[in-house]
Formats: structure tokens, C-alpha cells, sequence
């Protein structure tokens, strides 16, 4: 089965500066697509950024930027210039590419503070 | 188009209480799931529908049921209620993807939750 670790529960970065959220997954597939989604205080579910796996390139957002690492599973969404509405909850999370089903499967989150 | 809508948005129940949780989506997906939100856990999915008229057990279906009641209908059945489903619940679906905006492998959308709290 498939698992995705965050390992950073919470993080604070100064504005203007970039913040670097890990996470790494477990996953025996080869095509398969890799999503951070930030959760504001609102609850709403808003998709950062989306990596599939058979792409090498990096993804990228405006701010947002991933460094994707294939081998070592690992997805990384580095923010630069962080702005006072970046602060959220970041989860990050995997859909396989070959299920049928297309459910997807998180991670337990990491709480990113903003200081001013 | 509403996208993916929920009610109720809040809810309170006693122990034991049964209760609905409807889920709708305009957007004629395959796909639907439901998902809990606990503090520290992140989102778990609970059921998922792969296609009208088909379910399926997620990570955490104890003490659920659902219905796909049709293409744009998802519903989440508490029995009885128990204190430790006490959560955030979201629905979600799934557009495939074919290219287009979404490109290869679609999109997920999400509802705006329910926070049940169980007494």
C-alpha cells in the first residue's frame, strides 16, 4: 500500500523569505501523481501544486516550486517570498496512476506559520 | 455550477444519534469519496465510489455506511454515533482526465467539509 510521510508537523518563516515542506512516499508504481494542497482556516481544500511522475521537470506555481526526487520518493514545495496568506495547513498527498479508483492519499500535514 | 456541495455544514449529536451527511457534484464525475480530518492525522478516506452504483471500504470505514444514490449523489450514514467521529468530514470527486485543462490524470475537488462534533 501507499504512504506519505510529513515529518514536519509545524514550521514558522519569516515574510519574504522561502520555506522548503518535506515529504516522502512509499509506492512499489511508476506512474503515479504527486499534489500539495494548503488548507487556510476556511477548511477549503485548494491544490497548490500537482507533479506527475513520468515528468522529470520540476513543477512549478508562481512562488510555489516542487524539487521532486524520483529514486529517493521524495517531494519537497519550496515557497518563496512567503506571504502572511501562505500560512496554512500543507498536506501533501499521492494518487495513483494506474487504479481506477483515482482516491487519493495524504499526509498527516504540516502547519506553516508566517511571521510578520 | 456549484461544484461539490455538503450539508449540513455544522452538526451536533448525542451518543448514539444517527445522522446523514449528503454530498452532491454538478460536474458529472465518476468518482466520489468521503474523507475525515483529525487533528495530527491528516485526511483519511473512509468510502469511495468508483462509479454509480458501486462502494468501497477506504482506511477507515468502521461504524460508516454510504449510498451512491446516483451520479451526483454520495451520502455518509452514521448508525450510531459514537464521540471518537467526531471530525471534519469532506466529500470529494474525481474528474478524469483526457487532456485540456486538467491534462493527463484529471483533478480532485473537494467540498467545504462538515464538522460533526459527537457528545
Amino acid at each position: 500500500a501507499q504512504t506519505v510521510t510529513q515529518s514536519q508537523p509545524e514550521m514558522s518563516v519569516q515574510e519574504a523569505e522561502t520555506v522548503t515542506l518535506s515529504c516522502t512516499y512509499d509506492t512499489s508504481e511508476s506512474d503515479y501523481y504527486l499534489f500539495w494542497y494548503k488548507q487556510p482556516p476556511s477548511r477549503q481544500m485548494i491544490l497548490v501544486i500537482r507533479q506527475e511522475a513520468y515528468k522529470q521537470q520540476n513543477a512549478t506555481e508562481n512562488r510555489f516550486s516542487v524539487n521532486f526526487q524520483k529514486a529517493a520518493k521524495s517531494f519537497s514545495l519550496k515557497i518563496s517570498d512567503s506571504q502572511l496568506g501562505d500560512a496554512a495547513m500543507y498536506f501533501c498527498a499521492y494518487r495513483s496512476g494506474t487504479n481506477r479508483d483515482d482516491k487519493i492519499i495524504f499526509g498527516k500535514g504540516t502547519r506553516l506559520h508566517i511571521l510578520p | 455550477n456549484a461544484g461539490v456541495t455538503q450539508t449540513p455544514k455544522f452538526q451536533v449529536l448525542k451518543t448514539g444519534q444517527s445522522m446523514t451527511l449528503q454530498c452532491a457534484q454538478d460536474m458529472n464525475h465518476n468518482s466520489m469519496y468521503w474523507y475525515r480530518q483529525d487533528p495530527g492525522m491528516g485526511l483519511r478516506l473512509i468510502y469511495y465510489s468508483a462509479s454509480e452504483g458501486t462502494t468501497d471500504k477506504g482506511e477507515v470505514p468502521n461504524g460508516y455506511n454510504v449510498s451512491r444514490l446516483n451520479k451526483r449523489e454520495f451520502s455518509l450514514r452514521l448508525e450510531s454515533a459514537a464521540p471518537s467521529q467526531t471530525s471534519v468530514y469532506f466529500c470529494a470527486s474525481h474528474k478524469s482526465g483526457t487532456g485540456g485543462t486538467f491534462g493527463r490524470g484529471g483533478r480532485n475537488f473537494f467540498g467545504p467539509g462538515t464538522r460533526l462534533t459527537v457528545l
